[in-house]
């Protein structure tokens, strides 16, 4: 089956600590992206990436990083500069030589701080 | 600062009625529109997209732009009680980043 896929599910994190969100995806798809989405509000970008070996920050990338070392893997660590990471997490991608940008989303990674 | 607003609902609609979603946006360079829905506790999905004034049926749904106004609607005939959902509108533009609303929550009461 075709699709996007980020684990865990939920997760847990300790003040001080970083932590590592899983994103991968076999649709061939050129660009991946991160959002973070907080209860009521809708989705703000955090970093995204065209191809291998690049990505640009977004919207909201203080206190996040991320690597783009194959096409089909695109991990976001959070790390302890983000001061409220509590929130859902979403991994989506799309294919960059359509101008049309039709972004398609994993199943999400629920972080909580403890 | 591209901006897309939605009205802020929550709307109910119904069963059988048809519910109406709106969303205005600010940055005419935006090119593409998006409509998601999202069910508490998941993923959005896309169920509808456009890009040309005018209107695009799929189904129940129509989306409709109208770029000199700056506004794109959805519109669900036919409501049942598996439309309610959050419904995200997205715009994109030449650097082809979404920018989302903060998403209309719609009930169909059966």
């Amino acid at each position: 089956d075709g699709g996007i896929t980020q684990s865990p599910k939920y997760l847990f994190r300790k003040e001080g600590q970083n932590v590592t969100l899983s994103c991968e995806q076999n649709l061939n798809h050129d660009a991946m992206y991160w959002y973070r989405q907080d209860p009521g509000q809708g989705l703000r970008l955090i970093y995204y990436s065209q191809i291998v070996n690049d990505f640009q920050k977004g919207d909201i990338a203080e206190g996040y990083s991320v690597s783009r070392e194959k096409k089909e893997s695109f991990p976001l660590t959070v790390t302890s500069a983000q001061k409220n990471p509590t929130a859902f997490y979403l991994c989506a991608s799309s294919m960059w030589d359509r101008g049309y940008n039709e972004q398609f989303f994993g199943p999400g990674t629920r972080l909580t701080v403890l | 600062q591209k901006e897309v607003e939605q009205n802020s609902g929550p709307l109910s609609v119904p069963e059988g009625a048809i519910a109406s979603l709106n969303c205005t946006y600010s940055d005419r360079g935006s090119q593409s529109f998006f409509w998601y829905r999202q069910y508490s506790g998941k993923s959005p999905e896309l169920i509808m997209f456009i890009y040309s004034n005018g209107d695009k049926e799929d189904g129940r749904f129509t989306a409709q732009l109208n770029k000199a106004s700056q506004y794109v609607s959805l519109l669900i005939r036919d409501s049942q009680p598996s439309d309610s959902a959050t419904y995200l509108c997205a715009g994109g533009g030449s650097a082809r980043q979404l920018t989302f609303g903060s998403g209309t929550q719609l009930t169909v009461l059966p």
